[in-house]
């Protein structure tokens, strides 16, 4: 049974660029939920898709947005990259908004 | 904000149970408590939860104080490979509330 799966697994980037990072949840779950964490730091909350909408949203601008698919799998895009955007992005399923999250390996995103 | 209050860093002989401590003075009726631990540069993996019992799993025991004020999560018999961060989070479990709040954890150090 495969867990949670992102892709790629690192990637660099130029200020301004934009990004899209991938995520497939654990078989059987249907609730995706992003995080950012910075070096050093505890994950932060960026949102969540339940039913192919985003259903909460954490404290990130507008540049950061996401969609579901109806396999479940999900994305996140970055527009216009910061240097403050370097960081790990995290994403978790779970079989319902609000049952346990599994989280993936992640992908480190470094912008120059 | 995160709502729980764990030591920055602690020490475990390997083979010696490791008590991770938790404080969450605040916390609600609806409120659960999660452990997660992330081993560095992975993802966060769930550990363990509960509302208001012990709870025990493969992984580790979760003992809630009577009051819910505290908890502890134990590891029986540290290995070196627990070496990692661990998460206590507070989680009200209603339509509102996707979102882990991440704080600091605890930097668990296993030593041979």
């Amino acid at each position: 049974d495969a867990g949670v799966t992102q892709s790629p697994t690192h990637l660099i980037k130029t200020r301004g660029q934009q990004v899209t990072l991938r995520c497939s949840p654990k078989s059987g779950h249907d609730t995706v939920s992003w995080y950012q964490q910075a070096l050093g730091q505890g994950p932060q909350f960026i949102f969540q898709y339940y039913e192919e909408e985003e259903r909460q949203r954490g404290n990130f601008p507008d540049r950061f947005s996401g969609h579901q698919y109806p396999n479940y799998s999900s994305e996140l895009n970055v527009n216009a990259l910061l240097l403050g955007d370097s960081a790990l992005y995290l994403c978790a399923s779970s079989s319902g908004f609000m049952e346990t999250q599994y989280f993936g390996p992640g992908t480190r995103l470094l912008v120059l | 904000d995160a709502k729980t209050t764990q030591p920055t860093s602690m020490d475990c002989a390997e083979g010696r149970a490791a008590n991770l401590p938790c404080n969450h003075s605040t916390i609600s009726g609806n409120e659960y408590v999660y452990w997660y631990r992330q081993i560095h540069s992975q993802g966060p993996q769930y550990i363990i939860h509960g509302l208001k019992n012990n709870e025990t799993n493969e992984m580790a025991s979760l003992i809630i104080t009577e009051d819910r004020k505290s908890s502890t999560l134990i590891l029986p018999h540290a290995t070196l490979r627990d070496t990692a961060v661990y998460y206590c989070i507070v989680r009200a479990l209603s339509s509102n509330t996707g979102k882990l709040i991440f704080g600091q954890g605890t930097t668990l150090q296993v030593k041979p």
